[in-house]
């Protein structure tokens, strides 16, 4: 079975540029997950759906970032524009419901200059 | 007061010994526990989940969970070098997973 799919695996961009990221889950899992992961920190929720839907995203950004998962599967989060904190881990990952285990892609590792 | 809590570590401990790590929640609400191993640079991967009280074993992996002190904790027995990573423990309140900041754990050969 495929895992959950990342790309891309690595991005440098300068601050103040926009920047997205990909994000394909499991096969049939309803629930995707953004995370933010800072250095020497546990992952951060940043937003989750269910299918098409925005379940939570209290600590989405809301003026630089935004996501979307239009038809239930495939995601993208956009940062826009980019400040140097922003320089992190961003993590994807899907479970088969709200309740069920979550399996995590590779991640995309973001620098910002 | 943070969701979950741990101890940063580094934890170090020789091979073959037992390594104990030990996770904090405040949600007395929390269903489900869980435990992931992340390597350096790479991402997360679940190691062992634990619904109720009391012990879980996997291998060399034990979980053990008390609700009522709400602390649940991660023990390798039979430490391998290959077991070198950060550790974190993850809680789902309900409404959405929390996770640790992570202990880092060295088996030393």
């Amino acid at each position: 079975e495929a895992g959950v799919a990342q790309s891309p695996r690595y991005k440098i961009i300068e601050k103040r540029q926009s920047v997205a990221f990909w994000c394909n889950p499991i096969s049939g899992h309803a629930t995707l997950y953004w995370y933010q992961q800072i250095l020497g920190q546990g992952p951060k929720l940043l937003i989750q759906f269910q299918n098409n839907g925005v379940v939570d995203d209290s600590q989405l950004p809301k003026d630089r970032f935004s996501a979307e998962r239009l038809k239930g599967v495939d995601s993208t989060l956009k940062i826009q524009p980019a400040k140097l904190e922003d320089s992190a881990v961003y993590l994807c990952a899907s479970s088969l419901n709200r309740v069920s285990i979550a399996f995590f892609g590779q991640g995309t590792r973001l620098t910002v200059v | 007061q943070k969701e979950v809590e741990q101890n940063s570590g580094p934890l170090s401990v020789p091979e073959g010994a037992i390594a104990s790590l030990n996770c904090t929640y405040s949600d007395r609400g929390s269903q489900s526990f869980f435990w992931y191993r992340q390597y350096s640079g790479k991402s997360p991967e679940l190691i062992m989940s634990i619904y109720s009280n009391g012990d879980k074993e996997d291998g060399r992996f034990t979980a053990q969970l008390n609700k009522a002190s709400q602390y649940v904790s991660l023990l390798i027995r039979d430490s391998q070098p290959s077991d070198s990573a950060t550790y974190l423990c993850a809680v789902y309140t309900g409404n959405q997973f929390y996770f640790g900041t992570g202990t880092s754990l060295t088996v030393i050969p």
